[in-house]
């Protein structure tokens, strides 16, 4: 299995300031055709949870510009470039190169 | 528009099967490259896939859940079913069904429905 690695795990931001989570696959991600298997989650509580960014750094239809993904070799980080109030939760990665897909741990952004 | 309902009973006791309908509109099940797979949410536990099936047939399971899950599909009428057997306490929480895309050009799992939430208690 894919292990998936995020840090940090908590993430005190103040509203305006940026922040960024890393996720570090066990394995690569890529595809046969070059792309990264790699998707950006925001769970709220009560919520299902919402894709942000799909195949590392495409964002998701309706997603706000100010969140974006990267990826620099095997390493994906999805940056947001000014917190806002209502970007609260917990944010997950997860890969889809392989079955089982699997998810990093969770990092909860709180707003300080 | 894609749409995707979750539904099914939200108390089961210990050893029973639960049975879960993903019930979707927007996409078909026929077309190359589409599934429709399942995650979970325990109380305050991170997300945990389960099951996918694609649009060929083929079904890929977590290996964590050891041969109690099945997923079948049918495509006439914009379903998928999820079925694991010998519930336990710690089955509780949030079921979530998801669109999952994945061709040469693009790929992702997307999570529109509500989620069921789902108590094991005796």
């Amino acid at each position: 299995d894919i292990v998936m690695t995020q840090s940090p795990l908590s993430l005190p931001v103040t509203p305006g300031e940026p922040a960024s989570i890393s996720c570090r696959p066990s394995e690569s991600l890529m595809g046969s055709n070059g792309h990264n298997y790699l998707d950006w989650y925001l769970k709220k509580p009560g919520q299902s949870p919402q894709l942000l960014i799909y195949l590392g750094s495409n964002r998701a239809s309706g997603v706000p510009d100010r969140f974006s993904g990267s990826v620099s070799g095997t390493d994906f980080t999805l940056k947001i470039s000014r917190v806002e109030a209502e970007d609260v939760g917990i944010y997950y990665c997860m890969q889809a190169r392989q079955t089982p897909i699997t998810f990093g741990q969770g990092t909860r952004l709180e707003i300080k | 528009q894609v749409t995707l309902k979750e539904s099914g009973p939200t108390l089961v006791k210990p050893t029973q099967t639960l049975t879960l309908t993903c019930t979707f509109s927007g996409f078909s099940l026929n077309t190359g490259g589409v599934g429709v797979g399942w995650i979970r949410q325990p109380p305050g536990k991170a997300l945990e896939w389960l099951a996918l099936i694609y649009w060929d047939g083929d079904e890929r399971y977590s290996p964590s859940l050891n041969n109690r899950l099945s997923i079948t599909k049918d495509t006439s009428e914009n379903q998928v079913v999820l079925t694991m057997t010998y519930m336990d306490l710690a089955d509780t929480g949030t079921y979530y069904c998801g669109h999952y895309v994945t061709t040469m050009t693009t790929g992702y799992f997307d999570f529109r429905g509500q989620g069921t939430l789902v108590t094991v208690s005796s």
